[in-house]
């Protein structure tokens, strides 16, 4: 089955600096890769996902890049704020199976 | 109006004894799941429901049960609690199974004494 490992496991960066974590999947036929944020207490949310046709997709501050051949994927988060200090969580399917999360990864951005 | 919504928030009890946990969706969603969020944030997928018919069923303790009544219910009852079932309990949907976003509930907080 599928087996998702997520590096690092804390970061902590200044505010205003970028922050990039990395996550690589093992089933080369998976090709949907979500990141989901989950703030202290609350529920996890999606933020940003990647389906296997793209190598790249950016939303404002935050941006995927995918790299098929290596199975690896980053999520790359640019002008840190406060606001976005959280456990962010990348996963990967095959498309109709189940969503493997990785192990999570501590942000903090300190002001 | 809450997408998913769980019950209760927060569960504290003994070793020994049965809890059920109950979620329901109104986003219309075919694709139901429990998730197991343990003290070190791993979220493990337990349960996966596709229009009532289970489809996904984890390496999990017989003791956990789930039951879904109909497509907007999910519920998820514990047998013969144990120390090791503490954790945070998050229901989730999506549109079909790996079909894209998954929408979780508020989670609840399972403790066992």
């Amino acid at each position: 089955g599928e087996n998702v490992e997520q590096h690092p496991s804390t970061l902590s960066v200044q505010e205003g600096d970028s922050a990039v974590i990395k996550c690589t999947y093992s089933d080369s036929a998976s090709n949907y890769f979500p990141w989901y944020k989950q703030e202290l207490g609350k529920r996890p949310q999606l933020i940003i996902d990647i389906r296997s046709n793209v190598g790249e997709k950016k939303d404002q501050r935050i941006a995927v890049t995918l790299n098929k051949t290596a199975k690896h994927f980053s999520l790359h988060i640019t002008e840190t704020q406060p606001e976005d200090s959280a456990v962010y969580f990348c996963a990967a399917s095959r498309y109709g199976n189940k969503l493997v999360f990785g192990a999570g990864t501590i942000l903090r951005v300190k002001s | 109006d809450t997408a998913v919504s769980q019950t209760p928030k927060y569960l504290v009890t003994q070793m020994g004894n049965d809890k059920s946990i109950k979620c329901e969706q109104n986003l219309g969603h075919d694709t139901m799941y429990w998730y197991k969020q343990d003290s070190k944030k791993f979220l493990k997928i337990m349960f996966s429901y596709n229009n009532k018919e289970l489809i996904i069923n984890e390496t999990v303790p017989n003791r956990f049960s789930p039951k879904s009544p109909d497509k907007a219910h999910l519920n998820l009852h514990i047998n013969s609690l144990e120390l090791g079932d503490s954790a945070v309990y998050f229901c989730a949907t999506s549109g079909g199974p790996g079909t894209g976003e998954l929408f979780f509930g508020e989670g609840s907080r399972l403790t066992v004494l």
